[in-house]
């Protein structure tokens, strides 16, 4: 059962376009939203997280919105620029029992053209 | 300062073999964690230490373990090796194992043949 469903599998946009990546979870526990960025050959690299007690949150040109009602998240990127090439994943985390483990999403592989 | 840091980069094994896998949390963090990384999937928990105690285990079998150091480093153990645990495995560290913010390291690159 994959608790954080990620979609588009892959995504192709513009320069200076805006890139949107949807996530949805099934466990209503969770309580912490964080993206990551992942480029070939490195680790994840956290970019931007949102608590559910907040609709919507920015830095720089990343945006989460979120949509508690209907288990929904999503990170929008503005000014999409081809450094932005990467994989993206959206993951979900509740503090179980004094440890918080990371339920990642499949991932979405951003690929941003000149 | 230094991020987390893994070794080694690389690493072939043969089936039935036994890996260990090391990690160096960020200076000042008390936790790590271990995720394994199949090839286009996103990463699965493994396992997360904090003051040397196991504190989360995930869905994985019992030919993998783990421990931590006093210095907060920790090594992961995967015993008879099997074609399936070819993967990326990532280290991710955090201040406390209630932290909810990860920093993952570069990883490991294991190939078992």
């Amino acid at each position: 059962q994959q608790q954080v469903k990620q979609s588009p599998q892959s995504l192709i946009v513009q320069k200076g376009g805006i890139s949107i990546i949807n996530c949805a979870y099934e466990n209503t526990a969770f309580d912490y939203f964080p993206w990551y960025q992942q480029f070939p050959g490195k680790g994840p690299a956290l970019l931007i997280a949102i608590r559910p007690d907040v609709s919507e949150k920015k830095e720089g040109r990343f945006t989460i919105s979120f949509n508690k009602s209907a288990k929904q998240f999503s990170l929008h990127i503005m000014d999409s620029q081809p450094g932005d090439s990467a994989t993206y994943f959206c993951a979900a985390s509740k503090e179980n029992s004094g440890n918080t483990p990371l339920v990642f999403g499949k991932g979405t592989r951003l690929s941003v053209i000149a | 300062d230094a991020g987390v840091t893994q070794s080694p980069t690389h690493l072939i094994k043969t089936r039935g073999q036994q890996v260990t896998l090391r990690c160096s949390p960020i200076s000042g963090h008390k936790s790590v964690s271990w995720y394994q990384q199949v090839l286009g999937q996103g990463p699965q928990f493994i396992f997360q230490y904090y003051e040397k105690e196991e504190r989360g285990r995930g869905n994985f079998p019992d030919r993998f373990s783990a421990r931590q150091f006093p210095n907060y480093s920790s090594e992961l153990n995967v015993n008879a090796l099997l074609l399936g645990d070819s993967a990326l495995y990532l280290c991710a560290s955090s201040w406390s194992p209630s932290s909810y913010e990860q920093y993952f390291g570069p990883g490991t690159r294991l190939t078992v043949t």
